[in-house]
């Protein structure tokens, strides 16, 4: 089954402890996004990749990292989290260039920063 | 920049109910555009898109049209059914989709009643 996966699926956590959320694709896509999902804002892109190795900031990249070791994985990382950063977050995967509307989104992790 | 703006919910409509959500976007160019679903719990699923103008897209009874003179791209189901509460996002393809990027209008919840 074609399906994106992201770990874990709640995360409590305290401002200042370094947490990386898990993103797993099995559709040899090139493209994976991370996006934050906040009341009244919509979805909005952290980063991309368009392969290995290839990361780019998207609309709202502060205090997030992202790494693009193996082309399955797209993990989220937070350094330093704060309270700010309590939202929704979602990682999608596509297959390539131009083909963005064929994107498949994991199920979630809802992320609580106290 | 780049923009989608869709009527604000919540709406609430009982069973059988005729269902239009406005979405209306920035003509930057002649942008694909999408509206995604998501249910409860869920990521996001592509519901329906159209590439170009006058393409009408349609998929589980729902329909839009993609309308250049009004820059719009309303959603409508003749029809609403309770299995269909859920949050609706218009969506536009950033200029050129290169990034992967869709641009989200911020969600229009809807709830179906019996």
């Amino acid at each position: 089954e074609a399906q994106v996966t992201q770990n874990p699926r709640y995360l409590i956590t305290v401002t200042g402890k370094k947490l990386t959320v898990t993103c797993s694709q099995n559709m040899n896509h090139e493209y994976m996004s991370w996006y934050r999902q906040d009341p009244g804002l919509g979805l909005r892109q952290i980063y991309y990749s368009m392969n290995v190795e290839v990361t780019d900031k998207g609309d709202v990249p502060e205090g997030y990292k992202v790494s693009r070791k193996e082309k399955r994985n797209f993990p989220l990382i937070l350094e330093s989290p704060s309270p700010n950063q309590t939202s929704l977050y979602f990682c999608a995967s596509f297959p390539g260039q131009g083909r963005a509307y064929e994107q498949y989104f994991g199920p979630g992790t809802r992320l609580t920063v106290t | 920049g780049d923009s989608v703006t869709q009527m604000e919910g919540p709406v609430t409509l009982s069973e059988e109910a005729f269902l239009t959500i406005n979405c209306t976007y920035t003509a930057t160019g002649y942008p694909s555009l999408f509206w995604y679903v998501q249910y409860p719990g869920e990521g996001l699923q592509l519901l329906l898109k159209a590439t170009k103008a006058d393409d009408k897209g349609s998929n589980k009874g729902f329909e839009a049209t993609y309308r250049k003179e009004t820059t719009s791209f309303h959603l409508e189901k003749g029809s609403v059914q309770v299995s269909d509460s859920a949050v609706y996002f218009c969506a536009r393809m950033n200029y050129g989709g290169s990034q992967g990027n869709l641009i989200f209008g911020k969600g229009t919840k809807l709830s179906v009643k019996p």
